[in-house]
This record gives structure tokens, sequence and C-alpha cells, in this order.
């Protein structure tokens, strides 16, 4: 079974476009969540964390339900400048142990 | 955010030769991390560096490969003897913790892009 998997994608929304991406993790030690963007042919660059709580930042919401073992990321008004690959990482320890990644979801926001 | 910096950006090789891959990060940190992105595929971790030695690697960081700080700044790693399935984008990232969080957040360079011929 796969550790990390999101929606397979690519989403195509309209500018203004709400859109929702999914992520399961298989580990149930997973103690820290994420939402990354990467860019074509960049660095996965961080968008924001997730908590217990869910936490939104700006037009970004992200939710985490730890009895499913199921992480959301929400997307709202989307902008020509969210286009990008949104990746769902999770880590089994607070801190210094690996990154584990989802394979990404791709999103294109058409004009 | 930290800033994390490496070179070369990109690098072309020949099946068999050892190339260095190194990481600058701008400021003092506890964890160092490889990973490593085949092209369409998914970032998958290498190894993790800590107090100048290996904390964890995956079963992909093999005898080819090898890391190091050498002058307490530059952290390198090795692929000695490279094959054709190196070829991949390798990012280095650095582990920083929050003022108010235990959670550990990594930050990545920008990435080699190695191609092996």
């Amino acid at each position: 079974r796969k550790e990390v998997e999101q929606d397979p994608g690519p989403f195509n929304v309209p500018e203004g476009a709400t859109v929702a991406f999914n992520c399961t993790y298989s580990n149930s030690a997973s103690q820290s969540f994420f939402w990354y963007r990467q860019d074509c042919r960049k660095e996965p660059k961080l968008l924001m964390s997730v908590y217990s709580s869910g936490n939104e930042d700006g037009r970004f919401t992200a939710q985490l339900n730890r009895a499913s073992q199921y992480i959301s990321l929400l997307i709202r008004d989307s902008k020509l400048s969210d286009s990008a690959t949104y990746l769902c990482v999770v880590n089994a320890d607070n801190y210094g142990q690996n990154f584990v990644f989802g394979p990404g979801t791709r999103l294109s926001v058409l004009p | 955010e930290p800033e994390v910096t490496q070179t070369p950006s990109h690098q072309v090789t020949q099946m068999g030769q050892e190339v260095i891959l190194r990481c600058v990060p701008i400021s003092n940190h506890l964890y160092f991390y490889w990973y490593r992105q085949i092209l369409g595929q998914k970032v998958e971790f290498l190894v993790s560096f800590y107090n100048n030695e290996i904390s964890e690697k995956s079963e992909i960081f093999d005898d080819q490969f090898s890391v190091e700080r050498p002058d307490g700044s530059n952290f390198t790693l090795k692929i000695r003897s490279t094959k054709l399935e190196d070829s991949a984008m390798y990012f280095c990232a650095v582990g920083t913790r929050g003022v108010l969080s235990l959670q550990e957040t990594q930050y990545f360079g920008p990435g080699t892009r190695l191609l092996v011929l």
C-alpha cells in the first residue's frame, strides 16, 4: 500500500473557482502534515502546515482528520498563479525524520 | 524562510563517473536532507544528516552514495559511479523548527538536475 496517496488529477478549473484536493496516508504514527506546491522543474515550496484543528491562510484552507488519516486542501477564488502541482507531505515524527511525499495533484487554472 | 543554495544547477555526466552535488544552507541548521525526483515521479527521500553523521537513509541510498559536511557549511552528496537511472533532480533540504511549535518544517534548495548519459 502506498504511504501517501492523492487525487490523481489533473484538475483544470476556471479562474475564480473553488477546488479541493484530497490526500490519505497509511502510517497512523504520522505526526506532521504539510501541503507544498511545486512549479514545473522547481523545488517544492511550503504552502502551509496542517493542524488538527484545521487552519486557514487567505484563500487556502487545510483540514486534517486523524481518525480517517485524511488531509484536504481547499483553494477558493483560484488565480492563474495557483497553477502548480500540490504535494501532500507527512512526517512520522516531529523532528529529524524524513518527509514522505505524495505523488502530487496537478492544478491548471484557466483564464 | 531559510535560504538554501545548491551547485551546480545542472550537471551532465557519463555513466560510471563520480559526481558531487553541493548544498549550502545560509543559516545554521541541525538537520540536512537529500531527496531526489525522477522526471514525472514523486519526491523520494534519500538520506538525513545530523551532527555530522547519517541519521536515516532509504533503500535508494546504497553504497554508491555518500554524504558529508566537510567544512561545517557545505553539505555534499557524492555518487561514486553514476548509472543511467541516477538521472533526476536532487534536492537538498534543511529542517527548522518554529519558535512556538515542535513541528519541523523542511525547506528545499532549488535542486541540481543530473543527467547521466
